[in-house]
């Protein structure tokens, strides 16, 4: 089975730097890996899908890139809203999540 | 607008079992593939289930075998039968269209999720 590595799991930043959020497969899965974010209460919101490609309506500071097995996840210039927990998920083969990161105001 | 509102949740004994609705709108589950995602407190999200356009069904192996997807056409829902719970299985229970190719199956729409609590 493909597993998924996230990292970091939780990080502290201030309104306005920039977030690298990675993701590790174990195996290669081209392209096919997604990003979501979630606040707490609230349904997963896709982000970015099939690795670089920014679902409509989210945000231009958001960006994905990666394929193989080394993905990210940037927030070019983080926002009060931005302060939630994100997760990558494989689509490869069977859907699989990673761990999530939790991001926090600092 | 596209929507996706979940149902069927509750409090069920071990051993219980329930069946969970999500209800569509704005979309047609019989043309779509649709999953289903779990979150136990706490914790991170699991894929669970998945229902292709064909009708054809795929688990993860934590649910094979007790779990099962299903679809009503006429009234654009998708279902989930949870047998054999069990104190893991508490979480909260999202529905969610699956994009195809070339969007890499990605999730976009998700419901508002239905609570699964199983406790004596």
């Amino acid at each position: 089975d493909i597993q998924m590595t996230q990292s970091p799991s939780s990080l502290s930043a201030s309104v306005g730097d920039r977030v690298i959020i990675t993701c590790r497969a174990s195996q290669i899965i081209s392209s096919y890996l997604n990003w979501y974010q979630q606040k707490p209460g609230k349904a997963p919101k896709l982000l970015i899908y099939a690795a670089s490609n920014l679902q409509s309506g989210v945000p231009s500071r958001f960006s994905g890139s990666g394929s193989g097995t080394e993905f990210t996840l940037t927030i070019s210039s983080l926002q009060p809203e931005d302060f939630a927990t994100y997760y990558c998920q494989q689509s490869y083969s069977i859907p699989l999540f990673g761990g999530g990161t939790k991001v926090e105001i600092k | 607008e596209v929507q996706l509102v979940e149902s069927g949740g509750g409090l069920v004994q071990p051993g219980g079992s329930l069946r969970l609705s999500c209800t569509a709108s704005g979309l047609t589950v019989t043309t779509n593939y649709m999953s289903w995602v779990r979150q136990a407190p706490g914790k991170g999200l699991e894929w669970i289930a998945v229902i292709y356009t064909d009708g054809r069904a795929y688990y993860a192996d934590s649910v094979k075998g007790r779990f099962t997807v299903s679809r009503q056409n006429s009234n654009d829902m998708l279902f989930l039968q949870i047998n054999g719970l069990s104190a893991e299985d508490t979480a909260v229970y999202y529905c969610a269209r699956v994009l195809q190719r070339p969007a890499a199956y990605a999730m976009d729409v998700w419901g508002q999720g239905t609570t699964v609590t199983v406790s004596s």
